[in-house]
């Protein structure tokens, strides 16, 4: 069965300090792996997809990490705006996504 | 501007009743799914379709039901055999065989029984 872990489930930060978040993935073949950022009560906005290990995307302060057994979402110099839930999925074999249970990010000014 | 619609934003249900959660798209996706999000979980899947006329029931499939007449719509409902339906529920599409792109998901539903 795949399996996303994600850690830690809450990160406090000051504004500017840097971190990085956590997705641990047990799948079959994977076919890709999945960054979102979620604010309260909205649907999760897509962020990055990743394919193999050893790839690295970058979007303002957050650069995505890929190996074969993990993930990392990089937030560098973080702003109160980049305060959210961060969600992992993986998908393997099938069309569906597996998802984690999210890191949730609260960044102090 | 192309997304998905869900409506109504708020929902709430008597015991016993069913109730229906809409999902619109305009991005010409051809797959489509609905999650339920519960403090603490994770997403996890209810239903999805790939092609109108054909869906397959995900990991908490019981207690719900969906149709895919057509290719920009997806209802579910919620039936009054689903014992514990408060919770948050987001609908996604994607291009069929290309998750790899990610999902679109809506803004969600938030169900609650009263």
């Amino acid at each position: 069965e795949d399996q996303v872990t994600q850690s830690p489930e809450a990160l406090r930060l000051q504004e500017g300090e840097s971190s990085s978040l956590n997705c641990s993935y047990t799948v079959s073949g994977l076919r890709g792996l999945f960054w979102y950022r979620q604010d309260p009560g909205k649907g999760p906005e897509f962020l990055f997809t990743l394919y193999s290990a050893g790839e690295e995307k970058e979007k303002e302060r957050l650069k995505a990490t890929l190996t074969k057994k993990e993930s990392f979402l990089h937030i560098t110099a973080p702003k109160p705006e980049d305060s959210a839930t961060y969600l992992c999925a993986v998908q393997a074999g099938s069309e569906k996504l597996v998802f984690g249970k999210g890191t949730k990010l609260t960044v102090n000014p | 501007d192309g997304g998905i619609t869900q409506s109504p934003k708020y929902l709430f249900r008597k015991e016993g009743q069913n109730v229906t959660l809409s999902c619109e798209q305009n991005l010409n996706h051809d797959a489509m799914y609905w999650y339920r999000q519960d403090p603490g979980q994770g997403l996890r899947l209810i239903y999805y379709s790939q092609i109108v006329n054909d869906f397959q029931k995900g990991d908490i499939a019981e207690g719900y039901s969906v149709s895919r007449e057509k290719k920009e719509s997806f209802p579910l409902t919620v039936t009054s055999a689903q014992k514990n339906p408060t919770a948050f529920y987001l609908c996604a599409s994607s291009i069929r065989g290309g998750a790899n792109y990610g999902y679109t998901f809506g803004s969600g539903t938030r169900l609650t029984v009263v």
